[in-house]
């Protein structure tokens, strides 16, 4: 079945590094991504993976995927106020991204 | 180059209306998806169009539709609005075969 499952909450200091973390069950996803949402607007793609990555960095933003443990997390480095926002994973299964699977959101909140 | 563009931005229709949504892709996109958003079952798919026909469609009820026109832009519709439909609904537009979706501000609907 399909399910991406995510904590609800994570708070962390200015400057420091942020891990959020997912979950998900379908083996035969092919891509899985990460979004973000600020109050009041749309979904801003931050960056994928593919599935038979386990590793992919960009700029402050690292992705890690343990396929084994179907568990993906994304890590924020030096943790700004501006990052404050609601963090989504999703997967797709088609190898393109017409048709996404997300979780709950984790709400990140930066504190000064 | 243009985002994804969504209109209205918000809308207020009473119990029983109907309503017409629309999205306009980024040039050169053909894929246009439709995602509901609520607190209570996040963002659900519900569902994509390319070349003018419904590729895959989520679990919602008929009473929610879409077309998309020969330029790509696409409408969903819902009729026989219900308190619950109360939603920010989201389009993304995609390349047919493309790993990124892109999603426009959404559209916030109120049912009084």
């Amino acid at each position: 079945g399909e399910d991406v499952e995510q904590s609800l909450f994570l708070s962390v200091r200015e400057g420091d590094s942020s891990v959020i973390n997912c979950t998900y069950t379908d083996s035969s996803s092919t891509y899985l991504y990460w979004y973000k949402q600020e109050p009041g607007a749309g979904l801003q793609l931050l960056t994928y993976i593919f599935s038979n990555m386990d590793m992919k960095q960009d700029q402050r933003l690292t992705v890690l995927l343990n396929k084994k443990d179907k568990h993906l997390s994304l890590r924020i480095a030096d943790t700004q106020t501006g990052d404050s926002a609601i963090y989504f994973c999703a997967e797709s299964y088609s190898g393109s991204a017409r048709q996404l699977t997300f979780g709950s959101g984790t709400q990140l909140t930066v504190l000064p | 180059k243009a985002g994804v563009t969504q209109t209205p931005r918000y809308l207020i229709k009473t119990r029983g209306q109907q309503v017409t949504l629309s999205c306009s892709p980024i040039s050169g996109h053909r894929s246009v998806s439709w995602y509901q958003q609520t607190p209570g079952q996040g963002l659900q798919f519900l569902f994509e169009y390319f070349s003018e026909t419904q590729r895959n469609k989520g679990n919602f009820p008929g009473r929610f539709s879409g077309r998309q026109f020969s330029n790509s832009r696409s409408e969903m519709n819902v009729s026989t609005l219900e308190l619950g439909d109360s939603a920010l609904y989201l389009c993304a537009s995609s390349l047919v075969q493309n790993t990124e979706a892109f999603f426009g501000q959404g559209t916030r609907l109120t049912v009084v």
